[in-house]
């Protein structure tokens, strides 16, 4: 499974629109790139998936380039209640198996 | 639909005790996953099954066992517990139609500590 690299952490302010950058370097024909959050004292929670070029649902937008070596995870407008660790994976194969980073802290302030 | 259950929610272990976490997902879903989180660290898988009937190693096995009870229940064992796996464990589960990724249901997690 391909190793993702994204930033340890990121600051905004509410209404912000956030970028999160992640680079998959290796990443092989068959994988996909997710995205999860993971707020204190929880599991995570799947955000966002995609192949290629842009995904976009009610959370979230997922950017991905022609080459597919990297992504950006764009949270629109974020507010207090975004403040988490994002994870970006790179998954393939049968078994759906998934390997974490450490991720990124997006500190929300006021 | 509970989702993703997990039990025990917390438990403190001296060494060398064993425990069973337990885990159970109501989504009919065909794979099931065992990870565990130390503190500031990305979670690390230990074990899945793909399948009811299968089970295989993820990252970290050593120190574990687990059972596919039924498709519905994955169980996670430490014969003798060190203070090495104080953690916090989630138990995960996912359709895995094989079509495309599927996404992965968390429960909310077993805080274990071994004294």
């Amino acid at each position: 499974l391909a190793k993702t690299t994204q930033p340890i952490s990121m600051d905004s302010y509410e209404g912000q629109e956030v970028n999160i950058t992640c680079s998959h370097n290796n990443i092989a024909t068959n994988d996909y790139i997710t995205w999860y959050q993971q707020f204190p004292s929880q599991g995570p929670r799947f955000i966002i998936q995609g192949y290629k070029t842009k995904v976009t649902n009610e959370v979230a937008s997922l950017f991905i380039p022609a080459d597919r070596k990297s992504s950006t995870l764009s949270l629109p407008r974020v507010s207090l209640s975004d403040t988490a660790v994002y994870y970006c994976l790179v998954v393939g194969g049968a078994t759906n198996k998934l390997i974490f980073g450490t991720g990124t802290l997006l500190a929300v302030q006021p | 639909n509970a989702g993703v259950t997990q039990t025990p929610k917390f438990q403190v272990l001296k060494t060398g005790q064993s425990m069973t976490l337990q885990c159970a997902q109501d989504m009919n879903h065909n794979s099931m996953y065992w990870y565990r989180q130390d503190p500031g660290m990305g979670l690390r898988l230990i074990y899945y099954s793909a399948s009811e009937g299968t089970t295989d190693k993820g990252e970290v096995p050593n120190g574990y066992n687990v059972s596919r009870l039924n498709k519905r229940e994955f169980s996670l064992r430490l014969e003798s517990a060190a203070p090495s796996q104080t953690s916090v464990y989630f138990c995960a589960s996912s359709a895995n139609t094989g079509s495309s990724y599927n996404e992965q249901f968390f429960g909310p997690g077993t805080r274990l500590t071994v004294l």
